[in-house]
């Protein structure tokens, strides 16, 4: 069975610190791992999508990574503002063509002026 | 392009009662997923739609159902509600099929549900 955990739970920092958001799986076959945030009371926005065969994705401030063979994905958040306050959530999904998503259980963040 | 949709945004039921809820995927997506959000037990899938067919389904009692229909819109429906059924319901939509690209799911704002 496939678990996923992210480390911390929580995050607190100051403005304009570069951090690192954890996340590892216990299962090595996996299809892709998603990057999500959720803003409180909100939906899930897709941050960074990484194929099993990549090893790094970056869109702007963000830049995931994927090592399978250690089942671990960081997220890289460079020079971070008040408003990257969120809750972060990886996700897995194991199998192509069954839409199963195996979340962790987040890393809410903060970001202080 | 429009988003993931869902209806209505909020709502409150009281137990025993029943629940259907409105998931509209990104046009030209097949797949609809749905999942429920809870504070203890976090993002748990309940089920997948892709063509009209349930193609995967979590570990939720029979309680949960739901449907999709040809224009790839999809509803759940809760009967006999239980007070631990409070929760976010979110939906996602995808193309379902192909590369590992086309599997990213996108996801609609929830539906609050509160059962009293």
């Amino acid at each position: 069975k496939q678990e996923v955990t992210q480390i911390p739970a929580a995050l607190s920092v100051p403005e304009g610190e570069n951090l690192v958001l954890n996340c590892s799986f216990t299962d090595s076959a996996i299809y892709n791992l998603q990057w999500f945030r959720q803003d409180p009371g909100k939906g899930l926005t897709s941050l960074l999508l990484i194929q099993s065969s990549q090893r790094e994705q970056t869109s702007g401030r963000l830049n995931a990574s994927l090592d399978k063979s250690s089942g671990r994905s960081t997220l890289y958040i460079a020079a971070s503002q008040p408003g990257d306050s969120a809750t972060y959530l990886c996700a897995v999904l194991r199998i192509q063509g069954a839409q199963k998503l195996v979340f962790g259980q987040g890393t809410r963040l903060t970001i202080n002026p | 392009k429009a988003g993931v949709t869902q209806t209505p945004r909020y709502l409150i039921k009281t137990r025993g009662q029943q629940v259907t809820l409105s998931c509209s995927p990104i046009s030209g997506h097949r797949s609809v997923s749905w999942y429920q959000q809870t504070p203890g037990q976090g993002l748990q899938f309940l089920f997948e739609y892709f063509s009209e067919t349930q193609r995967n389904k979590g570990n939720f009692p029979g309680r949960f159902s739901g449907r999709q229909f040809s224009n790839s819109r999809s509803e759940m429906n809760v009967s006999t509600l239980e007070l631990g059924d409070s929760a976010l319901y979110l939906c996602a939509s995808s193309l379902g099929a192909g590369t590992s690209v086309m599997n990213e799911q996108f996801f609609g704002p929830g539906t609050r549900l509160t059962v009293l």
